[in-house]
């Protein structure tokens, strides 16, 4: 356990409304992750940090934005959620060079 | 761009089989190769982790190789419980961009 909690755990929304996710890691490790993971696609990185205010883009970055103000937590917020960003939505930290994940967020789009 | 597969998709076996999962990688400009396991509506769990110098992992029943020049690695499960039953994932660590990019996964099944 890598000391990673994400928040919340579920939540459904209305398309067009504004989301945000928290991604909370205990251990102050500088790489933090946000991946999408849908049947058929797999995981898919949408935006990474490197420190606090450092951030860079993905392969699936459009339609999301991601700030990190202190080192311990990496936000992601969807600006007009859409259905098609219906998924389950995990945060990753590089502990060293290696990848631990936290639980996930499922979140539904209706 | 890197492109990581994995062979089988799914597979079935008879608990106390020995079975390897295959995993394989289009460019060996690697950093490292690592194993996951993800249990239905769960995160991924850290297996393995190879770093390109090496050749090969062992964990328990868990043993994972890596031949960077012919870009493919194998995670080999020994007398397999049905405790084992999960996707399994391979991810490799980039040179450049500090990122990982992962495998479709293998949903292994191990029936008592």
């Amino acid at each position: 356990d890598a000391g990673i909690t994400q928040s919340p755990r579920h939540k459904v929304t209305e398309t067009g409304t504004p989301v945000t996710l928290r991604c909370h890691q205990t251990e102050n490790h500088r790489y933090m992750y946000w991946y999408r993971q849908d049947p058929g696609h797999g995981l898919r990185l949408i935006h990474y940090s490197y420190g606090v205010k450092d951030t860079d883009k993905g392969e699936v970055s459009d339609g999301y934005s991601v700030s990190r103000s202190k080192t311990e937590d990496f936000l992601l917020t969807l600006e007009s959620a859409t259905s098609s960003q219906t998924s389950v939505y995990f945060c990753a930290i590089k502990a060293n060079t290696e990848a631990f994940f936290g639980q996930g967020t499922r979140l539904t789009v209706v | 761009k890197q492109e990581v597969t994995q062979i089988p998709a799914a597979l079935s076996v008879p608990e106390g089989e020995n079975l390897v999962l295959n995993c394989s990688f289009t460019d060996s400009a690697i950093y490292n190769l690592q194993w996951f396991r993800q249990d239905p509506g769960k995160g991924l769990t850290s297996l393995l982790l190879i770093q390109s110098s090496q050749r090969e992992q062992t964990s328990g029943r868990l043993n994972a190789s890596l031949d960077k020049s012919s870009g493919r690695s194998t995670l080999y499960i020994a007398a397999s419980q049905p405790g084992d039953s999960a996707t399994y994932l391979c991810a490799v660590g980039l040179n450049y961009g500090q990122n990982f990019v992962f495998g479709p996964g293998t949903r292994l099944s191990v029936l008592p």
